[in-house]
């Protein structure tokens, strides 16, 4: 089975600072996916980033983006300019195609923003 | 708004009973997905149906079922209730079979007294 660790409980960060989060995995797959959820106080769960394991290009997206690194199985998540918005728990996921593209997540990385 | 809707929001039952969760996925998508948010063990992946036939089964315990209609919605079904039951159960649909894209609901919290 696949596992997905977040080593950070808790973060917090200043509005307008950088934040990086900490994900890795244990696979075997050589093909599959890795995201980063975001779970804000309003519970909806919110796709942030997505990467496939074939590309070797980090995911960007505005203000969010990767640092995948597959040797390693390490996925994780730099948040830019950080926003007072941005305070929400983050949730790495790992899928795979030949398990009913399912996403196994890991427990979750509660992030404050602060003023 | 996802485009995903659960219903009911808020559900509160007590041990040994049963409830339907209802799940009406975005228009169009064929596949969705049921998951479980518990304190203790976190989110984790129930069970997927594609276009009304099970493709996967996660951690799903016997007393849950689940079923996909034939205008695509869902219904979980969870039976003899227990106190560690309680949790947020998301939907979440996406357009095809292998779609990597999935999109949430904004669950059903499920409180059983």
């Amino acid at each position: 089975a696949q596992t997905v660790t977040q080593s950070q409980p808790e973060m917090s960060v200043q509005e307008a600072e950088t934040v990086t989060l900490s994900c890795t995995y244990d696979t075997s797959e050589s093909n599959y996916y890795l995201f980063w959820y975001k779970q804000p106080p309003s519970r909806q769960m919110i796709l942030v980033i997505r990467q496939e394991a074939y590309k070797q290009q980090n995911a960007t997206e505005n203000r969010f983006s990767v640092n995948f690194q597959k040797a390693a199985k390490s996925f994780s998540l730099k948040i830019s300019d950080s926003q007072l918005g941005d305070t929400a728990m983050y949730f790495c996921a790992f899928m795979k195609p030949n398990s009913g593209y399912a996403l196994n997540f890991g427990k979750g990385t509660s992030l404050l923003v602060t003023p | 708004d996802s485009g995903v809707t659960q219903t009911p929001k808020h559900l509160i039952t007590a041990t040994g009973q049963r409830v339907t969760l209802r799940c009406s996925p975005r228009s169009g998508d064929l596949s969705v997905y049921w998951y479980q948010q518990s304190l203790d063990q976190g989110l984790q992946f129930l069970i997927h149906y594609y276009n009304g036939e099970e493709r996967a089964k996660g951690n799903i315990l016997e007393r849950f079922s689940a079923q996909q209609f034939p205008d695509l919605h869902s219904e979980l079904n969870l039976s003899s209730l227990e106190l560690g039951d309680s949790a947020l159960y998301f939907c979440a649909s996406s357009a095809g079979q292998t779609n990597t894209e999935a999109f949430f609901g904004q669950g059903t919290r499920l409180t059983v007294v």
